[in-house]
This record gives structure tokens, sequence and C-alpha cells, in this order.
């Protein structure tokens, strides 16, 4: 099935650095959404994006839509310890209907 | 606090057996999604449900099947339980025909 392909896998950071991961995939995508999950839970959206080229950011965190469509990225800007989990992109293709395909997740830790 | 419950919240059963999970969806979202969370891994697909019907299935065998009720609750049923279906199932709830969709906490199901 469709695969998105997020990268890194795992990041180890120290509190206050920036953070950037993406996510690209081979076809095109109409919508993109962010997701974080903390160990037990369910995934938290973040930020989702609906057009083509939109930034858009919801505090420290900072999310594009790419201008091909088949890429998004997210960044997080002056990290610290609560931001640790994992980070998943998601993907809504036109002909899936409301189906996600998601990434394999990026795994944060920020070391204080 | 997404408003989406789910029960229960752990599960252990051996193979063959049935299982049944529920989910509450976000009030006033009548569109329910459930997804498979192997260990490590992205969620995958299983299917949607909207207007107490069938909207979509991803790469899942019968044996996996779902209602949903008329107060937009939700279930999950999996029969002849496999080794490989032990997993964290995750539902999500949505507005219609929107593709933001917020996850409940999941229901871990351990299969011996």
């Amino acid at each position: 099935g469709q695969q998105l392909n997020q990268s890194p896998q795992s990041m180890f950071i120290q509190e206050g650095e920036d953070v950037s991961m993406n996510c690209t995939s081979s076809s095109i995508f109409n919508t993109w959404l962010w997701y974080k999950q903390d160990p037990g839970e369910g995934p938290v959206l973040l930020i989702a994006l609906y057009k083509a080229g939109e930034l858009t950011s919801n505090g420290r965190l900072t999310a594009q839509f790419g201008i091909t469509r088949k890429d998004s990225f997210l960044n997080i800007s002056a990290s610290i310890p609560s931001d640790v989990g994992i980070y998943f992109c998601a993907g809504r293709q036109e002909t899936s209907g409301s189906r996600l395909t998601f990434g394999e997740g990026t795994q944060l830790t920020v070391n204080p | 606090e997404t408003g989406v419950t789910q029960s229960p919240t752990h599960l252990i059963k051996t193979r063959g057996q049935q299982v049944t999970l529920r989910c509450s969806s976000q009030s006033g979202h009548n569109t329910v999604s459930w997804y498979q969370q192997a260990l490590g891994q992205g969620p995958q697909f299983i299917f949607q449900y909207y207007r107490e019907e069938e909207n979509g299935r991803g790469n899942f065998p019968p044996r996996f099947s779902g209602l949903q009720f008329p107060n937009y609750s939700s279930e999950l049923n999996v029969n002849a339980l496999e080794l490989d279906d032990s997993a964290l199932y995750l539902c999500a709830s949505s507005l219609p025909l929107q593709e933001t969709q917020y996850f409940g906490p999941g229901t871990r199901l351990l299969v011996l």
C-alpha cells in the first residue's frame, strides 16, 4: 500500500535546539497532518495543512505543505523536555476518501 | 482532551478467540475510523464508518468487522484472533467530509 517516508527515524537533541523532520511520498496528497504521540496514548493533532505551499504555525511548531504536494515538513523551535515523543505525519489522498496514511514516526528525545 | 473515548484500555486474549472494542466519538462527530498500530510503527487504516455504514476499508481481512450506532459510537470486532493482531487499536472521529481526525487513547490488545 501507499507509504509515507518519514525522516529521521530518531533524533537526540539538547534543550533549546531547533528540530526539523520531514515526510515524503511518490504520490500526491491533498491534506497533510502532523500528530504527536506519547507512550500509551493516542496521537494528538498538532497541525493540519490543506493547500500546497501552505505554511502554518502552532506556537513553537511550524509545518509546511510542499508545493509538489508530495512532501511536508515540521519544525520545532527552542525545544523543551515536554517535546519528547513520537511525531507522525499523515496524509490524505483524493482517491482514498477520508483514509489517512501515516509515516513510520520520528522519535524525539530532548536532553535537559 | 479530544473527547474520543475507548474501552477497554487493555485486553488479553488467546489465539482463536473473538474480541470487541468500543469507541465513543467526540461530540458532534458522526464519522469514525479505526486504525491498528503495531509496536514501533505508524497507525494503519482498518475501516471507516459514516451514517452507520462502512465507508472505506484498508487492507485487512473480513474477520475484522465493525458497527456504528445511531449515537455515532462504534465497535470493532475481530474474530479468530491471531498473534499478529497484538497491537494498539485506535479510534478516530471527525466531522463529515473533514480530513482532520481526532484520536482516542486506544485499546492495547495482546493475543497469546
